[in-house]
């Protein structure tokens, strides 16, 4: 079975800085896709940015970007230039392939975006 | 559309109650997803239907009862249930189980049950 740790509950950055959000996963599997979801306060849960285990080059979406670290097992999430709206609750997940498209989903960070 | 609706917004119940949660979606997506959601906490997988069948029972108490009538339409049928079921229920969709597809989730129902 997979497992998906995120080790930093809540987090707190100032506006326009950079923060890094951090997620390390336990698995056998050769190849997965991992994923950074998005919670904002009383909103619904959105896709923030994926990465498939097969390629080497690090996805980029705007101002979020993923390290991805596979034999550390490490996929962790830099945003930068944090604006008022990237505050929310971040979930990391990972998916096998072929099995069903299902999610296995880390404890989650709460960051707080302060003015 | 990209877009998961989920009715009603909350929803407070007794435990004699019987009570149903509806969601929809228009995206040609099929497979849909129940998922359970404590505060603070990650969303848990309840059920999968993949093709209007039900492909995924995550060992779900039987008060809660998943109904799939057509490719769009996913509901969840509650009868009996307890206090500590009361959480924020999620409905997701995707274009297919096969993975590996992004999920698309509503905005959630919150439950209370008193």
């Amino acid at each position: 079975a997979q497992t998906v740790t995120q080790s930093q509950p809540e987090m707190s950055v100032q506006e326009a800085e950079t923060v890094t959000l951090s997620c390390t996963y336990d698995t056998s599997e050769s190849n997965y896709y991992l994923f950074w979801y998005k919670q904002p306060p009383s909103r619904q849960m959105i896709l923030v940015i994926r990465q498939e285990a097969y390629k080497q080059q690090n996805a980029t979406e705007n101002r979020f970007s993923v390290n991805f670290q596979k034999a550390a097992k490490s996929f962790s999430l830099k945003i930068s230039d944090s604006q008022l709206g990237d505050t929310a609750m971040y979930f990391c997940a990972f998916m096998k392939t072929n099995a069903g498209n299902m999610l296995t989903f880390g404890g989650g960070t709460r960051l707080m975006v302060k003015p | 559309d990209t877009e998961v609706t989920q009715t009603p917004k909350h929803l407070v119940m007794g435990m004699t109650n019987k009570k149903s949660l509806k969601c929809e979606q228009h995206m040609g997506h099929r497979a849909m997803y129940w998922y359970k959601q404590k505060a603070k906490k990650p969303p848990e997988l309840m059920f999968v239907y993949s093709y209007e069948k039900l492909s995924i029972n995550e060992s779900v108490p039987s008060r809660f009862s998943p109904e799939c009538p057509n490719s769009s339409l996913l509901n969840l049928h509650l009868h009996a249930l307890q206090p500590e079921d009361s959480a924020l229920y999620l409905c997701a969709s995707s274009p297919g189980a096969g993975g590996p597809y992004e999920q698309y989730f509503g905005p959630g129902t919150r439950l209370t049950v008193t």
